[in-house]
């Protein structure tokens, strides 16, 4: 089946500084990623929807600035969060949609998740 | 709105079943779907029903819906303790964007 990989599982980072999470589709070619954020014990939020070639669309309250999405290629999304604050601290995941395959015409394929810390 | 709920925690004792319920409010959605995390980790999809179907089984796994009153169901056969995670479902309106429920705790004790 379809396998996304995220880089890195956890992360520590010190307030004010910048941290880059990487999501991978290992096996096909993702047109389309998505980035969500889960806090603990909750649901997951839609963060943005992140296009191959094109800028990323992102959900009404989410800084763009803040929140920046690279998607540079069929395989790789990066999501950089500027200036981490400790509230930025939360579980980021990533999905991505196999155009050629699925068992429903939307499903997303999940990556493992990133534990982002900021102290 | 875009609520999507479920109810918080279910135990069940192994080898029963479980009945996991949603309810969404957007009749609007086209496939509605069921997915499992388990602690620390990504989502996985474990089924899913097109808004024109009723039922759908996969082995140990069974899904109702109910249109009319907009309710999801999962149940699962023969409840096991590796089927012990936090249970979403999630619905789709004809796009990528999926509307995630509240989640679900299954704790399966022996």
């Amino acid at each position: 089946g379809a396998v996304v990989s995220q880089h890195p599982s956890r992360v520590i980072c010190k307030s004010g500084t910048s941290v880059k999470i990487e999501c991978r589709s290992l096996d096909f070619q993702a047109t389309t990623m998505f980035w969500y954020r889960q806090f603990p014990k909750q649901s997951l939020m839609l963060m943005a929807t992140s296009n191959e070639g094109s800028k990323a669309t992102y959900e009404q309250g989410v800084e763009k600035d803040k929140f920046l999405i690279n998607h540079a290629s069929l395989t790789l999304s990066t999501l950089t969060v500027t200036s981490a604050h400790p509230e930025d601290s939360s579980f980021y995941i990533c999905s991505a949609r196999d155009p050629l395959t699925g068992q429903g015409s939307y499903e997303q394929y999940f990556g493992p998740g990133t534990r982002l810390t900021v102290t | 709105g875009e609520d999507v709920e479920q109810s918080l925690f279910l135990s069940v004792r192994e080898g029963d079943s479980s009945v996991i319920n949603c309810t969404y409010t957007d009749s609007s959605s086209t496939y509605l779907y069921w997915y499992k995390q388990e602690p620390g980790a990504g989502l996985q999809l474990l089924t899913y029903i097109f808004s024109n179907m009723d039922m759908k089984q996969d082995q140990r796994l069974t899904v109702l819906l109910n249109k009319k009153d907009k309710h999801l169901s999962l149940r699962i056969a023969d409840t096991q303790t590796g089927d012990s995670a936090i249970y979403f479902c999630a619905e789709s309106r004809g796009t990528d964007k999926l509307i995630f429920g509240t989640g679900t705790r299954l704790q399966v004790f022996p």
